[in-house]
């Protein structure tokens, strides 16, 4: 059984220029979460979607950041414009449903975006 | 702001002896407690879960939970250089199960 898989691991962007960062969750898992890891900061929660909606999108920049997890297919993580203060490592995490209070969150390898 | 505050260490304890990581947060709503362990420049991996108050344990881990004094704490018993890492405290936040607000973590190294 694969775990929370991110792609891709590394990535390398200009200023100006868009990043997308994908996560498949484990399988069985229909809650997926988005964690901003800045250089010695802890995880910062981002957003939490389910299939086809965003539950709560508190934690992202009201401006160039999007998130999506469609039907079909990986969650969409997007940054359009990216800034050097963007460069950080982005983990996806996964749960199943019905978890209430003990949710646990499973996490992917993250993306490390690196801002030229 | 709902905080979670951890010292960032680095702790160091020697091979075989207790290592003891603590972590304090701020949210009195908070229900659900982790200990998650990232090894350098990989994912958080989960250690433990802890929703009561008192202690959990798991293996070589106990986690221990006061809520009275908002105080969540992780031993490591017989502790190896395989544990050395930096651990992650997680208390879910904002009066939601999901919303985790992580601390910055502590850097435990185990010396042979």
């Amino acid at each position: 059984n694969a775990g929370v898989m991110q792609n891709p691991r590394h990535l390398v962007r200009r200023r100006g220029q868009e990043a997308r960062l994908r996560c498949s969750p484990m399988k069985g898992h229909s809650h997926v979460y988005w964690y901003r890891q800045l250089p010695e900061e802890g995880l910062k929660f981002m957003v939490y979607l389910q299939k086809e909606n965003i539950i709560d999108e508190s934690g992202m920049p009201k401006e160039r950041f999007s998130a999506e997890f469609p039907k079909e297919g990986p969650s969409i993580l997007r940054i359009q414009q990216v800034v050097r203060g963007d460069s950080a490592a982005y983990f996806c995490a996964s749960s199943p449903p019905g978890q209430g209070a003990k949710n646990i969150q499973y996490f992917g390898a993250g993306t490390r975006l690196s801002v030229l | 702001q709902k905080e979670v505050e951890q010292n960032s260490g680095p702790l160091s304890v020697p091979e075989g002896a207790i290592a003891s990581l603590n972590c304090t947060y701020s949210d009195r709503g908070s229900q659900s407690f982790f200990w998650y362990r990232q090894y350098s420049g990989k994912s958080p991996e989960l250690i433990m879960f802890i929703y009561s108050n008192g202690d959990k344990e798991d293996g070589r881990f106990t986690a221990q939970l006061n809520k009275a004094s908002q105080y969540v704490s992780l031993l490591i018993r017989d502790s190896q250089p395989s544990d050395s890492a930096t651990y992650l405290c997680a208390v879910n936040s904002g009066g939601s199960n999901y919303k985790l607000t992580f601390g910055k973590g502590t850097l435990l190294t185990v010396n042979p």
